[in-house]
């Protein structure tokens, strides 16, 4: 299975763009690419998911490199509700019993 | 309200003694996961169960147990044999089929050791 390499730590000013990347170079043709969050104490929330096109809905964008080796997941006015641990997961569409859910980036909105 | 609720939120053991956690979902959904989280780390997968009446070890199962009579219900046991139990542990569902798989989790319980 791919897995995947991200910061450990980011800073946004609330109001801005939060841009989240993630390496998952090893990724095969067909693993997808997932995004949750967790907020402190909290059970993880799925934000979005992709295999090749970017993709947008209500909470954030996810941008997909051509090559499939990168992602970049975008908050497009950061609050600071969206402060939150944030895991990048690729893992196969069928059978998805394999989430590996790292470390992921702490982001945190400052005022 | 559809969702995922596990309970207790907090829940303390003793030495040498077994305890359970309860994970319910009313979403429908076929397939249920168990995670656990320790302090500044990711969830690391303990079982999970694709169908009533069957369940697969994660990556972390030694000292747990779960069972699966019910769709909704996925209870696990923290057994004795379970060193290091002290962690917040967190359920999941999905619908476990096609490319949108996601799990929905719930609040999490967490587990400390008197």
């Amino acid at each position: 299975d791919a897995k995947t390499t991200q910061p450990t730590s980011m800073d946004c000013a609330e109001g801005r763009a939060a841009n989240l990347p993630c390496n998952h170079s090893t990724i095969s043709g067909n693993e997808y690419v997932y995004w949750y969050r967790q907020i402190h104490s909290q059970g993880p929330q799925y934000i979005i998911h992709g295999l090749k096109n970017n993709e947008t809905n209500e909470m954030a964008s996810l941008i997909i490199t051509e090559d499939r080796k990168s992602s970049t997941l975008i908050l497009p006015h950061a609050t600071l509700r969206d402060t939150a641990v944030y895991y990048c997961i690729v893992s196969r569409g069928y059978n998805n019993n394999d989430m590996r859910f790292g470390a992921g980036t702490r982001l945190t909105v400052k005022p | 309200d559809g969702g995922i609720t596990q309970s207790p939120k907090y829940l303390f053991r003793k030495e040498g003694q077994n305890v359970t956690l309860s994970c319910e979902q009313n979403l429908n959904h076929d397939a249920m996961y168990w995670y656990r989280q320790d302090p500044g780390q990711g969830l690391r997968l303990i079982y999970y169960s694709q169908i009533v009446n069957d369940f697969q070890k994660g990556d972390i199962a030694e000292g747990y147990s779960v069972s699966r009579e019910k769709k909704e219900s996925f209870p696990l046991t923290v057994t004795s044999a379970q060193k290091n139990p002290t962690a917040f542990y967190l359920c999941a569902s999905s619908t476990e089929t096609g490319p949108k798989n996601i799990q929905y989790f719930g609040a999490g319980t967490r587990l400390s050791v008197l």
